[in-house]
Parts: structure tokens; C-alpha cells; sequence
């Protein structure tokens, strides 16, 4: 089976830094990628990591380290507008994780 | 250029009707999906097509049934509705192959079966 373990919840203030991180078990693996969601929207796609290492784009960083099964988005310079849900998934996209609300707060 | 549309955005269904959730994408796409997406969790895969002609079941399959009509749509019937699948539904589609990792999500259809 397969399965991406990520925090529930997490809160962080304006214009800090934040990290949110998932553990995956994959009978295979094809990368780790991150999803934003706000709230009664649709996932987007933000960032895919195929290799260990980070991965940057703008604001956003993910990291992967394959070794740990381990892997992290990391958001800098927070605003108001990234409170919503950030999930990973399998670069395969069969498999996704159950998601972290963030909530930034002023 | 919509990306991926889906329809309907709304329907509420009592148990034991059927329905059919169209979705439709004009980016060329070789590979759509559908997911479902219960309160507060993540989402779960029901069925994907890695290509027009082919179907394959994901994690959640049992109940729906699925039909790759051509390459630009993808659409999810349900037989006989339970309330158990009252949920968000997403159809998404993506390359295959390298670049496969980004997909591209449809606004989603909100489903109550009562």
C-alpha cells in the first residue's frame, strides 16, 4: 500500500517562515509533489521534487530526501492568502496526502 | 483555452438514482483522473486513463464505473447512488510521461445523495 503522512494543522504569522512535512511509504516511487488549496476551490499544482534536494519557485521550496521517504514545502515571506491546505502526493499522482491547513495570522 | 471543465457543479441525488459527471479538458492531455474529496481529508483516487482507451482503477473504485469517450473527455457514472458517496468530486488531467506530476484540476462537482 501507500500512504503520505503530513501534519493536520499549522499556524504561522505574517510574513514569517513555515514548513509543512510528509512521509510517505510507496511500494514505488515516481517524486513528491505539493498542491495548494483555499477553501471550495480546486487543488493547484505548485512544485514537484523527482531528486533529493530543493526545489525552488518563488516564495515556495520543497525539499526531498529519498533515503528518508521524507519531504517538505517550505513557504516564505507568509501573507494572508496562503491560508488554505497544502497536500503532497506521488509524482504519479495516484496517491495523495491527507493535508495541512495553514493558517496565517497577522 | 478553459483548462478542464466539469458538470454538473451541484446535484443532489436520492440513494438508488443515477448520474453521470462529465468532465472535458482542452489542453491535449494524455491522462485524466477522478478523485473524490470527503470533509477535511484528502483526495482518493476512483479511476484514472493514462491514455484514450485505456482506464485502470485507483483506490477507491467500488460503486462508479468510468468512460474514456476520447482524448479531451473523461466521465464518472454512478449506478445506483449511496449516501456514502456524497462528496466533492475532481476530475484532473496531466501529461504522460515526464511532466505527468503537474495536473490540472476542474472546479469540482458537489454531490449529495440523500
Amino acid at each position: 500500500g501507500q500512504s503520505l503522512e503530513q501534519p493536520s494543522e499549522v499556524t504561522a504569522v505574517e510574513g514569517a517562515i513555515v514548513q509543512i512535512n510528509c512521509t510517505y511509504q510507496t511500494s514505488g516511487f515516481y517524486g513528491l509533489s505539493w498542491y495548494q488549496q483555499h477553501d471550495g476551490g480546486a487543488p493547484t499544482f505548485l512544485s514537484y521534487n523527482a531528486l533529493d534536494g530543493l526545489e525552488e519557485t518563488g516564495r515556495f521550496s520543497s525539499f526531498l530526501s529519498r533515503s528518508d521517504s521524507y519531504g517538505y514545502l517550505l513557504l516564505q515571506e507568509l501573507q494572508m492568502k496562503d491560508s488554505a491546505s497544502y497536500f503532497c502526493a506521488s509524482g504519479d499522482n495516484l496517491f495523495f496526502g491527507t493535508g495541512t491547513r495553514l493558517t496565517v495570522i497577522p | 483555452n478553459a483548462g478542464v471543465t466539469q458538470t454538473p457543479k451541484f446535484q443532489v441525488l436520492k440513494t438508488g438514482q443515477s448520474m453521470t459527471l462529465q468532465c472535458a479538458q482542452d489542453m491535449n492531455h494524455n491522462s485524466m483522473y477522478w478523485y473524490r474529496q470527503d470533509p477535511g481529508m484528502g483526495l482518493r483516487l476512483i479511476y484514472y486513463s493514462a491514455s484514450e482507451g485505456t482506464t485502470d482503477k485507483g483506490e477507491v473504485p467500488n460503486g462508479y464505473n468510468v468512460s474514456r469517450l476520447n482524448k479531451r473527455e473523461f466521465s464518472l457514472r454512478l449506478e445506483s447512488a449511496a449516501p456514502s458517496q456524497t462528496s466533492v468530486y475532481f476530475c484532473a488531467s496531466s501529461e504522460a510521461g515526464a511532466g505527468r506530476e503537474t495536473q490540472y484540476f476542474g472546479p469540482g462537482t458537489r454531490l449529495l445523495v440523500l
